[in-house]
């Protein structure tokens, strides 16, 4: 089934760590997001990537770093975590930046 | 700042019709999305407007007014399944979508 499939499902992790949340897709979308949503606060764009090799900061970058190797896979890295990027973790992709988004199921990750 | 203002919780009864209302204030306007998302799981794509005016899609309707910063989502003959939370959001110039915190939908029997 054609869709975005994101890795870990949930995780906890301890400060200071390093961690990737994995993020593919094979809809051949051009356009990829990366989102958290907080509580009581609407999803919040980290970064995003309009096409393969290209990559943007959004509203929230401190702290995380992405890449876009390929079309298909669009990784984000927490270099060392802190206790405030405990969150929901959503990866989008869409067609290009004028579509409407599609979404992973998302990463629950805790920082403890 | 770019702001997106929605209520934080609705109820209805099942059988109803409900209205969600979103204002907006961005840094430009390149259309307007709602989504739904269930508890603990993704947002899902409902409708996209960018002209004035209403678009229907089944039981679900959205309404834009660009000159006031204003769309509705209006869900009728309401079913259980609809409880959820329902996300306002707007693409602003950079063409990157600004959200609302969601209107969270409860139905009753």
């Amino acid at each position: 089934i054609a869709g975005i499939t994101q890795a870990p499902t949930s995780q906890i992790l301890a400060a200071g760590r390093r961690m990737t949340l994995r993020c593919t897709q094979d809809m051949r979308h051009n356009a990829m997001y990366w989102y958290r949503q907080d509580l009581g606060l609407g999803l919040r764009l980290i970064h995003y990537s309009n096409t393969a090799g290209t990559t943007g900061k959004g509203e929230v970058p401190d702290g995380y770093s992405v890449s876009r190797a390929n079309t298909d896979d669009f990784p984000l890295t927490l270099a060392s975590a802190v206790p405030s990027q405990t969150s929901v973790y959503f990866c989008a992709s869409s067609v290009n930046s004028n579509q409407p988004q599609h979404f992973g199921d998302g990463t629950r990750l805790s920082i403890l | 700042g770019q702001n997106i203002d929605q209520p934080t919780e609705m109820t209805a009864t099942e059988g109803a019709i409900v209205q969600i209302n979103c204002t907006y204030q961005t840094s430009g306007f390149n259309g307007l999305f709602w989504y739904q998302q269930h508890a603990g799981e993704a947002p899902t794509f409902l409708s996209y407007n960018v002209l004035d005016g209403l678009e229907e899609k089944g039981r679900f309707s959205s309404f834009l007014s660009r000159s006031k910063g204003y769309s509705y989502l209006l869900l009728k003959e309401l079913q259980m399944k609809d409880s959820a939370s329902y996300l306002c959001a707007v693409r602003d110039s950079n063409y990157q979508l600004i959200w609302g915190a969601g209107t969270k939908l409860i139905i009753k029997p």
